[in-house]
């Protein structure tokens, strides 16, 4: 059982490039979301879905794109990478609003 | 506005001695509350959860931890630590438990 999968683990980017960072689930979970983590900052919610087709914006949305075209992946995109985007990010999963969430590894981002 | 608040950055603790981390909330009504372990490079692991009834909660490799509500206040117990504890922790709550609030999280280094 894989659980919550992040690729890649590790990614080093140029100032105004972009990418996506990939998420997948296999445990039919129909709530995800994105966390980023700062040191010293926890972890803070970048942007979240309640199911497919479902997205909304976190307490950090700005500089990120997501969308939920299936229930198992949620990609983030990162439209125009600054170095304040250096981070570790991670993806969680949950079966809804009462359930905790499951944690994917995680993804550190180092954009120069 | 709604907030988690871990005051102690860093803790250390003796193999064998018990350990209190502390986490404090604010929310209007009772959230829901969680403590997540994280070790180095790794995601986060849920330990135990509260959202109503018994204010005394057990999770996973020996915590518990008590919900006051006069005290505003979700603390994570250990007994006797392990040197395998060694970690950082994470206080999180939330209005529903998959749009968590985190605390910035204690660090645990536990000597021998």
């Amino acid at each position: 059982n894989a659980g919550v999968t992040q690729t890649p683990k590790f990614q080093v980017l140029k100032t105004g490039q972009s990418m996506t960072l990939q998420c997948a689930q296999d445990m039919n979970h129909e709530y995800m979301s994105w966390y980023r983590q700062d040191p010293g900052m926890g972890l803070r919610l970048i942007h979240y879905s309640v199911g497919a087709g479902i997205t909304d914006q976190g307490e950090v949305p700005n500089g990120y794109n997501v969308s939920r075209s299936t229930t198992e992946d949620f990609p983030l995109r990162l439209l125009s990478a600054a170095p304040s985007q250096t981070s570790v990010y991670f993806c969680a999963s949950s079966y809804g609003s009462n359930s905790p969430l499951h944690f994917g590894n995680g993804t550190r981002l180092t954009v120069t | 506005a709604q907030s988690v608040t871990q005051p102690d950055i860093h803790i250390t603790v003796s193999e064998g001695a018990s350990l209190e981390l502390r986490c404090n909330y604010s929310y209007g009504a009772t959230p829901y509350l969680f403590w997540y372990v994280q070790s180095p490079g790794q995601g986060l692991q849920l330990l135990l959860k509260y959202f109503s009834g018994d204010t005394l909660v057990q999770g996973i490799k020996g915590f518990e931890a008590e919900f006051k509500r006069s005290q505003s206040s979700f603390n994570l117990r250990k007994p006797s630590v392990h040197w395998s504890d060694a970690a950082e922790y994470f206080c999180a709550g939330a209005g529903t438990a998959s749009k968590l609030t985190f605390g910035t999280g204690t660090r645990l280094q536990v000597t021998l």
